[in-house]
């Protein structure tokens, strides 16, 4: 099966613990996308890669670092000087259908910062 | 800045027709997304927009009105598995999708 695998479902660390959260896509796709949910606010970009070995910061990259080694995967870092990380992760993987570029999403990780 | 604006909540009966109203203010527009999204889980895509006017998919439809920044979704036949958020997404002209923070539609039976 096809698709956009993010672990684990629940994290739980301790303030001032880096923290990984892992995104691999078996669909061969070449953009791959990192996204922060919180309550009553819409999905903001954290980090975006259009290729292997190149990425670009988002909107809110300031406390997070990626990686991009392999087109498959594309882990975030949640480090310490992110200052609020409790929230709702969302990694998601873009394809062309037809002449739209469309996003298609991983199931997401709820991280909670103790 | 840019901004896009949804409802918070809305609350409809099984069966009924119930419209998602989504507006928007971006620098450049280059279409519009409709993602339905169930709590806990991963948005779905729904439906796209670039030109004015409806696209039906099903029970599902989407409009867009470019002039006015102003799009809708249309939900017809409601059933108990569409109690969801559904959010309105717009790419932008750096390409970038600007997301709304989400409807919570509460289906009543």
């Amino acid at each position: 099966d096809g698709g956009i695998t993010q672990s684990p479902k629940y994290l739980f660390r301790k303030e001032g613990q880096n923290v990984t959260l892992s995104c691999e896509q078996n669909l061969n796709h070449d953009a791959m996308y990192w996204y922060r949910q919180d309550p009553g606010q819409g999905l903001r970009l954290i980090y975006y890669s259009q290729i292997v070995n190149d990425f670009q910061k988002g909107d809110i990259a300031e406390g997070y670092s990626v990686s991009r080694e392999k087109k498959e995967s594309f882990p975030l870092t949640v480090t310490s000087a992110q200052k609020n990380p409790t929230a709702f992760y969302l990694c998601a993987s873009s394809q062309l259908a037809g002449d739209v570029w469309l996003q298609f999403f991983g199931p997401g990780t709820r991280l909670t910062v103790l | 800045g840019q901004n896009i604006d949804q409802p918070t909540e809305m609350t409809a009966t099984e069966g009924a027709i119930v419209q998602i109203n989504c507006t928007y203010q971006t620098s450049g527009f280059n279409g519009l997304f409709w993602y339905q999204q169930h709590a806990g889980e991963a948005p779905t895509f729904l439906s796209y927009n670039v030109l004015d006017g409806l696209e039906e998919k099903g029970r599902f439809s989407s409009f867009l009105s470019r002039s006015k920044g102003y799009s809708y979704l249309l939900l017809k036949e409601l059933q108990m598995k569409d109690s969801a958020s559904y959010l309105c997404a717009v790419r932008d002209s750096n390409y970038q999708l600007i997301w709304g923070a989400g409807t919570k539609l509460i289906i009543k039976p």
